[in-house]
């Protein structure tokens, strides 16, 4: 019973270093997102795919790229980090119309940039 | 006006209490309601989809106002274990299909 799996959990950023967050599914669902968390603010969605090959900005999606190559995978990548981007970020994957639009979410990925 | 607005809290209520939050949202379009639950540092689990009709699961009771744009959750005879923050999502109709949430209500339930 995996669900939706984030790595890593936890990594440390240099400014303008890159990194990738990897996104995992196995409940065979078309819609992925990823969301930043930040106190007081709320879950922010950065981007979003309805189905494999697809993918479209969200409310936060400045300096942040993705992909959906595989229905299983969603990546988000930062290419130069920045300290505004320290933040907790969620992937969520979701079940379709007829079974209710029930997002399942990753543990996190906690994300410090220096 | 933010799309979906909750008081963030926190309320604070001894065990065996009732509490509600409420959620409004501003687009009369909008077909889909959700309650999740948030613990510290953990991730967002679905707590309750919220019905026209209105739904209960044990302790808890989601309903839907439509005519004054918000949902409720009620919570009875609160727990410790209650202690968490409660997020609301709404979607729309006619769109991507895309969750708005809100930021959320914090709840502490003390002994």
């Amino acid at each position: 019973n995996a669900g939706v799996t984030q790595t890593p959990k936890f990594r440390v950023l240099k400014t303008g270093q890159s990194m990738t967050l990897l996104c995992a599914q196995d409940m065979n669902h078309e819609y992925m997102y990823w969301y930043r968390q930040d106190p007081g603010m709320g879950l922010r969605l950065i981007h979003y795919s309805v189905g494999e090959g697809t993918t479209a900005k969200g409310e936060v999606p400045d300096g942040y790229n993705v992909s959906r190559l595989k229905k299983q995978n969603f990546l988000l990548g930062l290419e130069s980090a920045a300290p505004s981007q320290t933040s907790v970020y969620f992937c969520a994957s979701s079940t379709t119309a007829w079974q209710g639009f029930i997002q399942y979410f990753g543990a996190g990925t906690r994300l410090s940039v220096l | 006006r933010k799309e979906v607005e909750q008081d963030p809290g926190p309320f604070n209520v001894p065990e065996g209490a009732t509490v509600a939050f409420n959620c409004t949202y501003s687009n009369s379009a909008s077909q889909s309601f959700f309650w999740y639950r948030q613990d510290c540092r953990k991730e967002p689990k679905l707590l309750m989809s919220v019905y026209s009709s209105g739904n209960e699961d044990g302790r808890f009771t989601a309903q839907l106002n439509r005519a004054s744009q918000y949902i409720s959750l009620l919570i009875r005879d609160s727990k410790l274990s209650d202690s968490a923050t409660y997020l609301c999502a709404v979607i729309l109709s006619g769109g991507s299909y895309i969750p708005t949430f809100g930021r959320g209500t914090s709840l502490i339930v003390h002994p």
